[in-house]
Order: structure tokens, then sequence, then C-alpha cells
């Protein structure tokens, strides 16, 4: 499973669109990124997936580059209750059979009034 | 029906009680797992159950024993816990359809605290 790096904290205010980027320079060639929210004491729950390029959806985008060693998830107009970690996984998590999830440390993103 | 329920939410056991965590969903989902999660730590995967069958023990000490008795229901037998054992217990399910697994919808949570 490629490892992931991204940011420990990052702060931004309401109404901002706040960017998280990941790093992933092993991605292997079968592998998606995928991102998930957790808010304290609940569990994670799925925000996007992709493959390449941009994906966007009724939440967030997600934008990859060709060479797929890095992944940007954006916020559009963040509030309050946007306030949790995300975290970013890659691994062939369409593949047959059980799928194994290694979340790293995530990031902590607090918006501020 | 998009929801995974846990019960129950809060649970505090003596070293040598036996407990049971218990895990429900309702969409059709065939695969399940189980997660642990320190406080300010990622989820940490303990087990998973791909149709009803045991396919990934993370190395997990005997004294937490999963059990999947159909396809909707998943179980957490605790006995001869130890303190470093309390943390929340996630567990989670998934869509497995055309030989692929599709994302992972999360429980809530057992907050559990061994004394």
């Amino acid at each position: 499973l490629a490892k992931t790096t991204q940011p420990i904290s990052m702060d931004s205010y309401e109404g901002q669109e706040v960017n998280i980027t990941c790093s992933h320079n092993n991605i292997a060639t079968n592998d998606y990124i995928t991102w998930y929210q957790q808010f304290p004491s609940q569990g994670p729950r799925f925000i996007i997936q992709g493959y390449k390029t941009k994906v966007t959806n009724e939440v967030a985008s997600l934008f990859i580059p060709a060479d797929r060693k890095s992944s940007t998830l954006s916020l559009p107009r963040v509030s309050l209750s946007d306030t949790a970690v995300y975290y970013c996984l890659v691994g062939d998590y369409r593949s047959q059979g059980a799928q194994k999830l290694v979340f790293g440390q995530g990031t902590r993103l607090t918006i501020n009034p | 029906d998009t929801e995974v329920t846990q019960t129950p939410k809060h649970l505090v056991m003596g070293m040598t009680n036996k407990k049971s965590l218990k895990c429900e969903q309702h969409m059709g989902h065939r695969a399940m797992y189980w997660y642990k999660q320190k406080a300010k730590k990622p989820p940490e995967l303990m087990f998973v159950y791909s149709y009803e069958k045991l396919s990934i023990n993370e190395s997990v000490p005997s004294r937490f024993s999963p059990e999947c008795p159909n396809s909707s229901l998943l179980n957490l037998h605790l006995h001869a816990l130890q303190p470093e054992d309390s943390a929340l217990y996630l567990c989670a399910s998934s869509q497995v359809s055309g030989g692929l697994t599709y994302e992972q919808y999360f429980g809530p949570g057992t907050r559990l605290t061994v004394t």
C-alpha cells in the first residue's frame, strides 16, 4: 500500500476555499485515491474517490495531476461544520476480495468564524 | 438506509469481564470490518469479513474474538481485556459487486473503557 503524506493541520475561515494536498510518490498503476472525513467521536465518512484528472461531487472536488504522485482535495466555501480530520488513502480499493484501508495521520482542519 | 449502527455507544468493563460489541447494517453489504481508534490517532484495521467469512486478521490478540452470524450482523466478543485496550471501536461495511469492493460506510463507534 502506498504511503501518503499530508499536512498535520490547517486553519482557514468560513466562506473560503480550502485545498488539502496529499503526496503519494509510490502510487501503483491500479491504485485509487480516496478521501475520508472524520468528526470527533464519529466514524470516518467517505468524501470522494478518483483515479486521474478531476472528480467532483456535491461535497468536494479532487484534483489529480497526470503523474498521480499527489492529489488535492478542494472544499469550496467552507463552514464551521467542516472542522474535522481529513484522511487521504491510496490503494487498489476496488480489487477483488477484502478491502484493507490503511489510514495515515490525516489533516486536522480548523475553520474559524 | 445507508446507516451502520453500533451498540452500545459506551461500555465500561473490568479486566475479568466478558462483553460483546454489536454492529448491524441493512445495505446488503457483504464486507464488514472492525477498527480500533485511540485518541488523536487514525483508525487501525483489526478484522475483515467477506461474505461472512473472516478474510483478514491483523494479528489481533485472542482476547478479541470476531463473529459474523449473518450478512447483516457483526459482533466483537471481548474477554480479559487490558486498560490499554480502551479505545473507540468502529465497525464499517462496504458493497461487493461484480468482484469489486467499494467505499466503506462507518458506524458511530463504541467508546470502550477498561478499568
